[in-house]
């Protein structure tokens, strides 16, 4: 299977808010309802930041969210903080498997 | 608390098999209701999900892995290992182990990572 399609890149000031979009196809991100998102600082291991395309495990700030539209998932970051810049991943399940994108590094200016 | 650790060798050579070990602490793989499995991500590059296994059942692995590669467990120990065959050095990457957070999602608790690099 194909890898999902990420921007390599996304920026915003503080307090701003940005948008990583991640597209698929019909036969992962179209079919299922299970995207995640990832965050992942340099040297460490990734944390999950959003399942269930809109779902939240408890602990992930609010200000991370989800949601999807026929074969594009989106995260949106809203109020940047320095400690969000990191880089991010996207994973749909695909019948029996699991793909993720290339990531995306965000910057906050 | 949940806690992953990957133990193994840091050094292959090509062709040879690279087994990685995972030690679960802070719960019980065999009572838990979840899958079990293995990512990794090649240095710079991007996450690459390896296989997931439900203990003393299913198990799935990634197609372009699969001629190479199986997930076995031994619960008496409360771990699950990772074996790769015929390396080369597009294996080399930083191994995790990781348990299911819910359905469709491989991986809502991680390992540190282990490197494991691939060379003669």
């Amino acid at each position: 299977q194909s890898a999902l399609t990420q921007p390599p890149s996304a920026s915003g000031s503080p307090g701003q808010s940005v948008t990583i979009s991640c597209t698929g196809t019909s036969s992962d991100i179209g079919a299922y309802n299970y995207v995640s998102w990832f965050q992942q600082h340099p040297g460490k291991a990734p944390k999950l930041l959003i399942y269930a395309v809109t779902e939240r495990p408890s602990g992930v700030p609010d200000r991370f969210s989800g949601s999807k539209s026929g074969n594009t998932a989106s995260l949106t970051v809203s109020g940047l903080q320095a400690e969000d810049e990191a880089d991010y991943y996207c994973s749909s399940f695909v019948v029996g498997s699991f793909v993720f994108g290339a990531g995306t590094k965000v910057s906050v200016l | 608390q949940l806690h992953l650790q990957e133990s193994g060798p840091g050094l292959v050579k090509p062709s040879e098999t690279l087994s990685l070990t995972c030690s679960v602490s802070g719960g019980s793989i065999s009572s838990s209701r979840n899958y079990w499995g293995w990512l990794r991500q090649p240095p710079g590059k991007a996450l690459e999900w390896i296989g997931s296994v439900f203990i003393g059942a299913q198990r799935f692995y990634n197609p372009s892995l699969k001629s190479r590669v199986s997930i076995s467990e031994d619960t008496s120990k409360n771990q699950f290992s990772l074996t790769l065959r015929s390396v080369t050095a597009a294996d080399t990457a930083i191994y995790y182990c990781v348990k299911e957070y819910a359905d469709g999602c491989p991986a809502g608790y991680w390992g540190q990572g282990i490197l494991v690099t691939v060379s003669s």
